[in-house]
């Protein structure tokens, strides 16, 4: 597809329970980002990948958080022993990576409910 | 760290009027500036941005915003509502030279028919 698709598009889990989340960015994008939208608070910086160089993990709000971007590819965004107050639409987003000033191509984002 | 002020969190316009957001930001050195929009059961996606050069910066379906370093502020404006601006519009910033985009907190707008 040309967008940046996430799967699921919603997710119901049980407290406790391990979620992981996928994104595919534009092909040939080389930063892909993910951020984390709840009700009322704007979107929170989670992680950032650009090409080979170590991730910015610095929005990663546990230790519970991890993510990886495979072949500088696909993404997936893990979430261990998950709480209620994870639940939130979790975007990704990709750019070319050429720019500081250049736009984000958003996913649709992945509803994830934990109950 | 980059600070970004959204000054409401819902906004009702009749259809036919003027489209205000306010946008705020906290930096001593001016930041790239984005407005996104997400439509309802859609991806956020860029209505404009502010670089450098002409401040008052002209975006899709007839969204400016101008950028004003004495304010430190980035408001969203649109003439004359349509049904279909019903949305929620984030302001963003990005310091020069990273790449970490800073989101406000959103406002939605309704119009009303």
């Amino acid at each position: 597809g040309a967008g940046v698709s996430q799967s699921p598009s919603n997710k119901v889990t049980e407290k406790g329970k391990d979620v992981e989340l996928r994104c595919d960015p534009i092909s040939g994008h080389t930063a892909l980002y993910w951020y984390r939208q709840s009700l009322g608070q704007g979107l929170e910086f989670l992680i950032y990948f650009q090409g080979n160089s170590a991730p910015d993990k610095s929005g990663l709000p546990s230790d519970r958080f991890s993510a990886e971007r495979t072949g500088g590819s696909v993404s997936t965004l893990t979430i261990q022993r998950t709480q209620q107050e994870d639940s939130a639409v979790y975007l990704c987003a990709s750019s070319p990576g050429d720019s500081d000033n250049e736009k984000l191509f958003f996913g649709s984002g992945t509803q994830l409910s934990v109950l | 760290a980059q600070s970004v002020t959204q000054l409401g969190s819902h906004v009702s316009v009749s259809e036919g009027a003027l489209v205000l957001l306010r946008c705020n930001y906290s930096s001593s050195v001016p930041p790239y500036l984005f407005w996104y929009v997400q439509y309802p059961n859609q991806g956020l996606q860029l209505l404009l941005k502010y670089t450098t050069g002409a401040t008052l910066v002209k975006g899709i379906n007839g969204f400016e915003a101008e950028f004003k370093k004495s304010e430190t502020s980035f408001h969203l404006t649109k003439p004359s509502a349509h049904m279909s601006d019903a949305a929620e519009y984030f302001c963003a910033v990005r310091p020069l030279g990273d790449y970490k985009l800073s989101f406000g907190a959103g406002t939605t707008v309704t119009v009303r028919a």
